[in-house]
């Protein structure tokens, strides 16, 4: 099956510090990426679309100029969090469909800790 | 929120057992899909199934779709220790946005 790919696995980073995260499609190609905030024992929750070469449609109540998205290829997808503070500390993940609308291909996630 | 429910929340079977969650969705949708979750881990696709579809089998799963309840069940089979994970449905409306249930907890005793 198709292989998305997300680093870096973990973060500890210093409250103010901002944070890169990547997501990548290895073997396809993805005009569209989903980013996903989870917290523990919780569900997924859609924090924006990143559409290859526009910009991302974030949903309500995310901050655009808090979590920077660019999807400059049809194989890679980044997420800055900008000024990371401890409440920003969560799982992280990305998804990808080759599809429209298909099933979506996740990345391993990213668990990032703001002290 | 848009958020579907899973229940239960969390499911404890002995080795096995069948394991049944039930998934319950609110707009109309263009397909239903099940995902599997390790602990930390990104979310591993299992089955989708179509709203014209009624019912899909993928080995030791089964899933249903009742369209006119909004709902729908994943069946696991003769459950093993490696089952053991988080289940999400996840419902797609034919516009760009999939939306996750809030998932079931399983666990599968020795």
């Amino acid at each position: 099956g198709a292989v998305v790919s997300q680093h870096p696995s973990w973060v500890i980073c210093k409250s103010g510090t901002s944070v890169k995260i990547e997501c990548r499609s290895l073997d396809f190609q993805a005009t569209t990426m989903f980013w996903y905030r989870q917290f523990p024992k919780q569900s997924l929750m859609l924090m924006a679309t990143s559409n290859e070469g526009s910009k991302a449609t974030y949903e309500q109540g995310v901050e655009k100029d808090k979590f920077l998205i660019n999807h400059a290829s049809l194989t890679l997808s980044t997420l800055t969090v900008t000024s990371a503070h401890p409440e920003d500390s969560s799982f992280y993940i990305c998804s990808a469909s080759a599809r429209f609308n298909e099933k979506l291909f996740f990345g391993s996630g990213t668990q990032l800790s703001v002290l | 929120s848009q958020q579907g429910e899973e229940d239960p929340q969390a499911l404890s079977i002995q080795e096995g057992e069948n394991a049944t969650m039930n998934c319950s969705y609110k707009t109309s949708i263009n397909n239903l899909q099940w995902y599997r979750q390790n602990s930390g881990r990104g979310l591993v696709h299992l089955i989708l199934i179509r709203s014209n579809e009624r019912e899909k089998h993928s080995g030791r799963l089964r899933v249903t779709l009742d369209t006119s309840k909004k709902s729908s069940s994943l069946l696991i089979t003769a459950s093993r220790a490696a089952d053991t994970a988080s289940y999400f449905c996840a419902s797609s409306r034919g516009d760009d946005k999939i939306i996750f249930g809030k998932g079931t907890r399983l666990h599968i005793l020795p």
